[in-house]
């Protein structure tokens, strides 16, 4: 298994709080991802790292910021924390992206869920 | 921009087979995948198609027409322990970063 970890898994914030999820990998993966997965959604990507301190947006990217300043560490935060955004949160890694003869297939985390009341 | 159909759902007996489809959408195409989802569980890879044709891997075998925009997922003897959520998911290489596009899901119950 991809030496993945999520932290917290198990989270509940109130509304306009601030919440941060951390990923860290140990695979020295380049690539690295945050999803959130909802009932009728599927897994939609929020932002992504294709290395230290870049980073771009995913397609739904408003309300939240991320930031990696070491390989193995990517955060996801929300500055302010709203209902819409109770999810299950997933970090993924990649050691390629698919640039090479390697298939680049995304590695997952165990998922962090997050509760806003 | 893409989009990514399959089935909502899907009911299968025990030992039979089951063929779960996906239809997609995309400019740039560059690999289409499935990954197979236990219920509160992390998304786990089990294919991956980039040619035309279909790949095999054990009971499950995956089938791709970069033409028709399609794939399918073949699970074949059917176990209990199959019955979970069948993602399929596409990149492209307009998609910096090796990004996955991802469908909406098939759950999947198999029952006796």
């Amino acid at each position: 298994d991809a030496g993945i970890t999520q932290s917290p898994r198990h989270k509940v914030t109130e509304t306009g709080t601030p919440v941060t999820l951390r990923c860290h990998q140990t695979e020295n993966h380049r690539y690295m991802y945050w999803y959130r997965q909802d009932p009728g959604h599927g897994l939609r990507l929020i932002h992504y790292s294709y290395g230290v301190k870049d980073t771009d947006k995913g397609e739904v990217s408003d309300g939240y910021s991320v930031s990696r300043s070491k390989t193995e560490d990517f955060l996801l935060t929300l500055e302010s924390a709203t209902s819409s955004q109770t999810s299950v949160y997933f970090c993924a890694i990649s050691e390629s992206g698919g640039d090479s003869a390697n298939t680049g297939e995304l590695f997952f985390g165990e998922g962090s869920r997050l509760t806003v009341l | 921009g893409q989009n990514i159909d399959q089935p909502t759902e899907m009911t299968a007996t025990e030992g039979a087979i089951v063929q779960i489809n996906c239809t997609y959408q995309t400019s740039g195409f560059n690999g289409l995948f499935w990954y197979q989802q236990h219920a509160g569980e992390a998304p786990t890879f089990l294919s991956y198609n980039v040619l035309d044709g279909l790949e095999e891997k054990g009971r499950f075998s995956s089938f791709l027409s970069r033409s028709k925009g399609y794939s399918y997922l073949l699970l074949k003897e059917l176990q209990m322990k199959d019955s979970a959520s069948y993602l399929c998911a596409v990149r492209s290489f307009y998609n910096q970063g090796g990004k996955l596009i991802f469908g909406q899901g098939t759950e999947l119950s198999v029952k006796p």
